[in-house]
């Protein structure tokens, strides 16, 4: 069985400052894991994925991600928020081939202070 | 735009109807994947077809059901529709055996009346 936790459903940052979504996993196999932002009233696009062979993923927008297995953890991280990012973000793991459902966080609403 | 289109993009009917939503993959992508979103649930899988054949099954109800098409196209069916069935219906796409991620469409809002 998968899961995933985020922690925090609303974060605040101001414009330029850093941004850092928290994402826990727990996962019986190794994991493949993802970071999907959502829009109002638009589908999820894929930011960035983990799938072994990077621990330190680099997505779009400027956003990062890294892989820490002791902390069964994948934080979603920017330098420098701006205002494009409000949006809703969710992390998801699959257990690969065999397994490729998506498992959801709960999602973390991001705003940004001007 | 992902490449992977639904349709309708909105949908509003009465309890105890029946409704069909289509998708539409990404250009050689084999597997579907339909996610319902609803404020109380969250993202919840639903099911997943790999070149015509069901492959995974989530938390779908016994009311609905889905199918892939030879042309890959997939439909979900929605039946017996009650007031907790309105939500977002998102289908998704991958290659599948490859890197695993999923390109989602812009969904499906249904509401029932």
């Amino acid at each position: 069985a998968q899961s995933v936790t985020q922690l925090g459903s609303h974060v605040s940052v101001s414009e330029g400052a850093l941004v850092l979504l928290r994402c826990n996993y727990s996962s019986s196999v190794p994991p493949y894991l993802f970071w999907y932002v959502q829009y109002p009233n638009q589908g999820l696009q894929l930011l960035l994925k983990y799938t072994s062979a990077a621990t330190l993923v680099k997505g779009i927008n400027g956003f990062e991600a890294e892989f820490k297995k002791s902390e069964t953890s994948f934080h979603l991280t920017k330098p420098s928020a701006h205002m494009s990012d409000a949006a809703e973000y969710f992390c998801a793991v699959s257990g690969g081939f065999g397994n490729e459902k998506l498992t959801f966080g709960t999602g973390t609403r991001l705003t940004i202070i001007p | 735009d992902s490449g992977v289109t639904q349709t309708p993009k909105h949908l509003i009917t009465a309890t105890g109807q029946r409704v069909t939503l289509r998708c539409s993959p990404r250009s050689g992508d084999l597997s579907v994947y339909w996610y319902q979103q609803s404020l109380d649930q969250g993202l919840q899988f639903l099911i997943q077809y790999y070149n015509g054949e069901e492959r995974a099954k989530g938390n779908i109800l016994e009311r609905f059901s889905a199918q892939q098409f030879p042309d890959l196209h997939s439909e979900l069916n929605l039946s017996s529709l009650e007031l907790g069935d309105s939500a977002l219906y998102f289908c998704a796409s991958s290659i599948a055996g490859g890197s695993y991620e999923q390109y989602f469409g812009p969904g499906t809002r249904l509401t029932v009346t």
